[in-house]
């Protein structure tokens, strides 16, 4: 299986101020039909997780624009330009490229 | 508007069964993949099982061969049949389905919490 490896596992910011995490995969995301299938998802307390981008850099539908994505092959980050008290909570990237699809641990976003 | 809801979860001892509904609105359900992932109490997401339009069904490594996914178009339902269930698998399990294009789940469940204990 793929394994996904974000970094850092905890980030406390203020808010104003960016933040970015990072996401490393064992193996390529690049599908056979060229796409490469990452995605970011965001998770607050006592919620189901939210979709924030896919294929890297896609922003879904009322996603922000202060959250981007980026990256290529196996490395991999997201970037908050501006943390607002509601970006509270933990953020996941996770692969679709393999059948076996796989989570990064996720990483803690808390405000200073 | 979309909307998943989950239902079926509860406690059951070691070596039970329990089978997880999905029934969904809002979209055209046979178009599109659907997943179940679970989360066990305060740790992350865990990918358990995708079923594609064509039926085509994966697995994780720790659920496979004990885990049946399924659907049923008529009703916009899907399914995870669970067999031989394991302390390791108490989690919330949530529904969701993926984007149109891209493979990324886009729209969630509330979830439903499956506890394993004697």
């Amino acid at each position: 299986d793929i394994v996904m490896t974000q970094t850092p596992l905890s980030s406390p910011v203020i808010v104003g101020q960016p933040a970015s995490i990072s996401c490393r995969s064992t193996q390529s995301l690049v599908h056979s039909d060229g796409n490469t299938y990452l995605s970011w998802l965001h998770q607050r307390p006592g919620q189901p997780p939210r979709l924030l981008i896919y294929q890297i850099s896609n922003r879904f539908s009322g996603v922000p624009d202060r959250f981007s994505g980026s990256g290529a092959g196996t490395d991999f980050t997201l970037k908050i330009s501006r943390v607002e008290p509601e970006d509270v909570g933990v953020y996941y990237c996770m692969q679709t490229a393999a059948t076996s699809r796989t989570f990064g641990q996720g990483t803690k976003l808390e405000i200073k | 508007e979309v909307r998943l809801l989950e239902s079926g979860g509860g406690l059951v001892q070691p070596g039970g069964s329990l089978r997880l509904s999905c029934a969904t609105s809002g979209f055209t359900f046979s178009n599109y993949v659907m997943n179940w992932v679970r989360q066990a109490p305060g740790k992350g997401l865990e990918w358990v099982s995708t079923i594609g339009g064509a039926f085509d069904t994966y697995y994780a490594d720790s659920v496979k061969g004990r885990f049946t996914i399924s659907r049923d178009n008529s009703k916009n339902t899907l399914y995870l049949q669970m067999n031989s269930l394991r302390a390791e698998d108490t989690a919330v399990y949530y529904c969701a389905k993926d984007v149109a294009v891209g493979l990324a789940p886009d729209y969630w469940g509330q979830g439903t919490l499956v506890t394993v204990s004697s």
